[in-house]
């Protein structure tokens, strides 16, 4: 089966930076998601990577490292909407998502 | 706004009860997905859809029935409900199945069954 293991929770003080850690286990390995999921909303995608190296988007970074199994998610400069659980989703060899638990971070004044 | 849209948000049933949920979405994919969201649990996917077609049912309890008439809309249609069902059910969709197209989500309905 798959296994993807996140983080259960963080915090961190505004205008911090915090980094979110997903370590994956999957038959065959097609990219990996972050996506961000405000409570009570859709989750809503933020990163893909495929392959090594480091994907920077605005105050959001995400890396790969395919030989080991891990990503990580940087959010820089914390705001308080940045509230919210971060799911690690990875896309096996039949491109299908399995999802971690994911990760509730919240952002503290 | 969002383009992939869910009724209703919220639904309480008995467990003797049907009811149907309903997603559409307006982004012109071809790949619909319904997937179980419990607490402090991962996205469970449920079913998918890829034109029309259910490519995928991941050992779901067939009291949940999907339904796809066309593209554009996807159906779950529950009967004889368990109260473990209670969870947050999103819908998603994405260009195709098959290859790594991120996916849109729905707000989900959040179904308690009494």
């Amino acid at each position: 089966g798959q296994n993807i293991d996140q983080p259960t929770e963080m915090t961190a003080t505004e205008g911090a930076i915090v980094q979110i850690n997903c370590t994956y286990q999957t038959s065959g390995f097609n990219g990996l998601f972050w996506y961000q999921q405000h409570a009570g909303e859709a989750p809503t995608f933020l990163s893909y990577n495929v392959l090594d190296g480091l994907e920077e988007k605005g105050r959001f970074s995400s890396f790969l490292s395919r030989s080991k199994g891990y990503s990580y998610l940087l959010l820089k400069e914390l705001q308080m909407k940045d509230s919210a659980s971060y799911l690690c989703a990875v896309s096996d060899g039949d491109y299908k998502l399995s999802f971690g638990a994911g990760t509730t971070v919240t952002v503290r004044a | 706004e969002t383009g992939v849209t869910q009724t209703p948000r919220h639904l309480v049933m008995g467990m003797t009860n049907k009811k149907s949920l309903k997603c559409e979405q307006h982004l012109g994919h071809n790949a619909m997905y319904w997937y179980k969201q419990s607490a402090k649990k991962p996205l469970e996917l449920m079913f998918v859809y890829n034109f029309k077609e259910q490519t995928e049912n991941n050992s779901v309890p067939s009291r949940f029935s999907p339904e796809c008439p066309n593209s554009s809309h996807l159906f779950l249609h529950l009967h004889t409900l368990q109260p473990e069902d209670s969870a947050l059910y999103l819908c998603a969709s994405s260009q195709e199945e098959g290859e790594s197209y991120e996916q849109y989500f729905g707000p989900g309905t959040r179904l308690t069954v009494t």
